[in-house]
């Protein structure tokens, strides 16, 4: 069935400094790829999305490109702020519609 | 706009005693409606999804139990809550066609004690 595998966490960064966090996923046909980010104590807010293969997401600074080759939807920040720590889930939807699949959630922790 | 509410926000609750958790969407028709919960590990399990009123869809055997009573109305409950119920719940929404991701509510942190 199909799958999404996150890097694990936690990841500790200092301010200003460059973000990835890995995405990799297993599906048949061409699925929806989503990042969400929860916040401490709040649900997921949906932060960007791609559709097809080299599509790119982007959304207050993040940046992932569909990668059909490589089966991967890696998350990019050039600069991360403190207020950027939170839960990252990775997740993808079948080209059938229907249930979203999550990763397991990658914490991100941002030091000033 | 649509708008998607989970109530209440957290709930202290012993063990044995019932449950129940509302969720309610605004501003769309004929939602799907999907039930998560959220354990210690972060990650996210789905508990029930439902196409429509009176349509449930469980997807793991739990002490838990879904209903739809009216299109826009999601409720979540149990008769005797266990302390392995304890969690963050979520809920949330979308609509079938549009390739779009889901809507959550804020949540529900739930604590059995």
């Amino acid at each position: 069935g199909d799958s999404v595998t996150q890097m694990e966490g936690p990841v500790t960064l200092s301010e200003e400094a460059f973000l990835t966090i890995n995405c990799t996923y297993t599906a048949t046909g061409y699925p929806s790829l989503f990042w969400y980010v929860q916040y401490p104590g709040e649900g997921l807010q949906l932060l960007l999305k791609a559709t097809k293969a080299d599509d790119k997401g982007s959304n207050k600074g993040f940046e992932a490109t569909y990668r059909k080759e490589t089966t991967s939807f890696h998350l990019e920040k050039g600069s991360v702020q403190v207020s950027d720590s939170a839960v990252y889930f990775c997740a993808l939807r079948g080209n059938q519609g229907g249930k979203l699949i999550f990763g397991q959630g990658t914490e991100l922790s941002v030091k000033p | 706009s649509q708008t998607i509410h989970q109530w209440p926000a957290t709930l202290v609750q012993p063990v044995g005693s019932p449950l129940s958790l509302e969720c309610t969407v605004e501003g769309t028709s004929n939602p799907n409606l999907y039930w998560y919960r959220q354990a210690a590990g972060r990650g996210l399990q789905l508990l029930f999804y439902s196409i429509g009123i009176g349509q449930i869809s469980s997807e793991v055997p739990q002490n838990l139990s879904a209903s739809r009573p009216q299109d826009r109305q999601f409720i979540l409950s149990s008769k005797k809550l266990l302390l392995s119920d304890s969690g963050f719940y979520l809920c949330a929404w979308h609509h079938l066609r549009g390739n779009y991701g889901y809507t959550f509510g804020s949540g529900t942190r739930l604590t059995v004690v």
